[in-house]
This record gives structure tokens, sequence and C-alpha cells, in this order.
């Protein structure tokens, strides 16, 4: 069973402009969210992360929000630049667990 | 995340034969936590080691496959009798000790062919 879904497999946005990433869930007992980026060939290295307890967090170019009510969380890249094209993954956590859930992953192209 | 070293990179095995997969940690790090990626899929956790212990293993199927991390050396993810099923990118990650899973930092992966 996929408790972590990110919808749209690709996505493709010109540089410079915002690029936005989604990812729903289905388990009320996720506390923790984070995205990983994976280039090709590479393991998934840690972005940004969100706790259950705010709605938003910022580093940089990089925002997420979450929004709990509606088990949903988006990743806004802005502004999007050609070095930020990977595969971008969603993952949750419990409070009691360890375990990372992943989503599928969304591969975006940023294009010149 | 070039802290975290897996070897092979990659490791192609013929249908019966057995595969080992070995992961050493950050240096400091005593967590150790295997993923693996099927083709088009998203990582699925698989287990997660302390030195010496096994403290979750809920993710690795019943049969075939296991895995250690020892007091000294890397850590061994084991797939005996391999299938083509078992094809994929089996990632580590490791976190120190104390540290939870979010403090994890993952290593390149192997990519395992079954032919």
């Amino acid at each position: 069973d996929q408790q972590v879904k990110q919808n749209s497999p690709s996505l493709s946005v010109q540089e410079g402009r915002i690029s936005i990433l989604n990812c729903d869930y289905t388990n009320s007992m996720f506390d923790y969210f984070l995205w990983y980026k994976k280039y090709p060939a590479e393991g998934p290295t840690f972005l940004i992360s969100i706790s259950s307890i705010k709605d938003k967090n910022e580093d940089g170019r990089f925002t997420v929000f979450l929004n709990k009510s509606a088990k949903h969380l988006s990743l806004h890249i802005v502004p999007s630049q050609p070095g930020d094209s990977a595969v971008y993954f969603c993952a949750a956590l419990s409070n009691s667990g360890y375990a990372l859930n992943f989503g599928k992953g969304t591969s975006l192209l940023v294009t010149p | 995340n070039a802290g975290v070293m897996q070897n092979p990179r990659h490791l192609v095995r013929r249908r019966g034969q057995e595969a080992r997969l070995r992961c050493s940690p950050m240096k400091g790090h005593s967590h150790v936590y295997w993923y693996r990626q099927l083709p088009e899929e998203g990582l699925k956790f698989m287990v997660y080691l302390q030195k010496e212990n096994i403290i979750d293993e809920s993710g690795m199927p019943k049969e075939r496959f296991s895995a250690e991390f020892p007091k000294e050396g890397p850590s061994i993810l084991r797939i005996q009798q391999v299938v083509r099923g078992d094809s994929a990118a089996y990632f580590c990650a490791s976190s120190p000790p104390l540290g939870m899973n979010t403090e994890a930092f993952f290593g390149q992966g192997t990519r395992l062919t079954v032919v």
C-alpha cells in the first residue's frame, strides 16, 4: 500500500520560473516530512523537511508547505535552475518509527 | 552523502547465485538502514540495524534475504538464490548514535542485475 503518493511522474519548468512538486499521504500518524533530491546513479540527498507542528519551512530557494487537514505537502523551488533537474522524492516518518516512507518520485526538468 | 560507502556499485548475478552488498557507514555512525528501489518505484524500507543488532527487519522478504552489522566491518545485505525480481537498486543509509532516521545520510547505492 502506497502511503505517500506523488501523482505527477514528471514536471517541466522554464529556468527562472517556480517549480511546484506535490505530495499526498494517507497515514495520519506521519508527523515529519522530508524531500530528497536524487540524480541518476546517485543516492538520495536530503533537501528540506517539515514537522507537523509547522505549516511552512523555508531554506533559500526551497520552501515546503504542509496542509495537515488535506494530508498534502508541496515543495516550491523559486527561481528554478537547470541544476535543479533531478528526481524529487517526498518521504514521511511517523512519531513511533524510523522507517522513511517514500513516494515514487517526480522527475523535474528545468529548461534554459 | 559521500561519507556512506557502498560496494560494489554494480553487481550482476545469475539466477540462483548469492549477492552480497556491503555498506560502510559514515564515521561515527552506528545505525544503518537498508532500502530497496525497484524500477519506477520509490525507496522501500527493508531493515534497520545497530552494531551487532537487528532492530527492525519488517521490510525484509521472509526468505533468502538477511542482513548483519558486525562489531567490526561493514554492514552486509545478503540475498541467497537470487531471482530476476531481486533486480533493483539497494541503498544504505547511516545515522549517528541516538540519531533519528531523519539524520540519515544515503550512500550511492548498489545496482543489482539478475540475469
